[in-house]
């Protein structure tokens, strides 16, 4: 069963701040990996998807990483804002979606 | 539709009464997903539509659960004698089975199943 694992699960930072975000899953074997932003009592905001074929994507101040052989993505938020405070989820899709628990980011002004 | 749709968006339900939870999927979209999302977790599957065939339901956490599709578009989760632990917010999820987005899914709002 695919085991996914963010750290940390909570972080909180001062406005402007590069923001690291950690992924790790147990099987490799995945079509893709995908980040989303859940706001409080919000659905799924989708913000990135990474094919099993490719190391990175961008959008924006936002870069996510995947290296499917060691089993981990980052994604890094380039210049924090206060609105970048929500929770960042990782999915990784072998025909289903499994998801981590999240890291929950606090941006201070 | 231009996106997945849910219905209702919230249902309060007394502890022991049956619910049903619809989703409307992206016109075309072959497969679809429903997870379960408890509060402070990430989102967990429950089963998975190809058309009308319910190719896995190895998620759903007990046979009060139940989902179908019958003619391979919307699809209707369906909880029985709810519990407590049932409540947590329901989200479906469709994609094309194939072409450049395939394995691609795009989530619905979600219901928010609260069971007093």
């Amino acid at each position: 069963k695919q085991e996914v694992t963010q750290i940390p699960a909570a972080l909180s930072v001062p406005e402007g701040e590069n923001l690291v975000l950690n992924c790790s899953f147990t099987d490799s074997a995945i079509y893709n990996l995908q980040w989303f932003r859940q706001d409080p009592g919000k659905g799924l905001t989708s913000l990135l998807l990474i094919q099993s074929s490719q190391r990175e994507q961008t959008s924006g101040r936002l870069n996510a990483s995947l290296d499917k052989s060691s089993g981990r993505s980052t994604l890094y938020i380039a210049a924090s804002q206060p609105g970048d405070s929500a929770t960042y989820l990782c999915a990784v899709n072998d025909y289903k979606l499994s998801f981590g628990a999240g890291t929950t980011v606090t941006v201070r002004a | 539709g231009a996106g997945v749709s849910q219905s209702p968006r919230y249902k309060v339900a007394k502890r022991g009464q049956d619910v049903a939870l619809r989703c409307d999927p992206i016109s075309g979209h072959v497969s679809l997903f429903w997870y379960q999302q408890a509060l402070g977790q990430g989102p967990e599957f429950l089963t998975y539509f190809q058309n009308e065939a319910q190719l896995d339901k190895s998620g759903l956490p007990s046979d009060r659960f139940f989902a179908e599709r019958p003619e391979g578009s919307v699809s209707t989760l369906k909880i029985q004698r709810t519990q407590q632990e049932d409540s947590a917010v329901y989200l479906c999820a469709s994609s094309l089975a194939g072409g450049q987005f395939k394995n691609i899914q795009y989530f619905g709002a979600g219901t928010r199943l609260s069971v007093l």
